[in-house]
């Protein structure tokens, strides 16, 4: 069965500590990888699709890389406001593929 | 642009009561998705529309749980009777359509927190 596993499920930074989150797959294709912000109370927000090996994306502090097992999610000086639990999730190839979520990675960014 | 729509927000009930949660999609698009998020499990998908017509239901929990979509901007999520193990918070997200790319990135609503006592 496909699986996707989020590492660590907690991580606690320092206000400018750079780190990155990691997101495992296993699944034969990959139509696509996702990255989602939620925060507490709230819907996930999009950030990212990836579609295949090498290719990274940017948005502020974030930058998403994707390999062919797994994909990073790198942090860079980290802001308070970047506290959220980032969830990882990937679609499969061929046909009709579901979106599978894993449980996410809970950040925290001190002060 | 208004986002994903659902209401209501948060439903306490009691156990054996019917519950139906409600969405209204983003306009414009035609797939539709019903999610499940708990602790233990994470986010679940339990069915997903497309133009109005259900895919793939084979997240359903049981007989407990079915939905409706009789149109392109409208979608409800009925549970009779309800259970206090169906406590979670239950998302709906649409997406353009299926097909590839960008067309199948799912935008989520505020999710709807139930609580059945």
């Amino acid at each position: 069965e496909d699986q996707v596993t989020q590492s660590p499920e907690a991580l606690r930074l320092q206000e400018g500590e750079s780190s990155s989150l990691n997101c495992s797959y296993t699944v034969s294709g990959l139509r696509g990888l996702f990255w989602y912000r939620q925060d507490p109370g709230k819907g996930p927000e999009f950030l990212f699709t990836l579609y295949s090996a090498g290719e990274e994306k940017e948005k502020e502090r974030l930058k998403a890389t994707l390999t062919k097992k797994e994909s990073f999610l790198h942090i860079t000086a980290p802001k308070p406001e970047d506290s959220a639990t980032y969830l990882c999730a990937f679609q499969g190839s061929g046909g009709y593929q579901k979106v599978t979520f894993g449980i996410g990675t809970k950040l925290q960014v001190i002060p | 642009d208004a986002g994903v729509i659902q209401s209501p927000r948060h439903e306490v009930t009691e156990m054996g009561q019917e519950v139906t949660l409600r969405c209204k999609p983003i306009s414009g698009h035609n797939s539709l998705f019903w999610y499940r998020q708990t602790m233990m499990r994470g986010l679940e998908l339990l069915i997903y529309f497309n133009n109005n017509v259900p895919i793939d239901d084979s997240g359903m929990p049981e007989d407990r749980f079915s939905a409706k979509m009789p149109n392109a901007s409208f979608s409800t999520l009925k549970i009779q009777p309800s259970e206090p193990r169906d406590s979670a918070v239950y998302f709906c997200a649409s997406s353009l359509g299926a097909g590839q790319g960008d067309q199948e990135t799912q935008y989520f609503g505020p999710g709807t927190r139930l609580l059945v006592l």
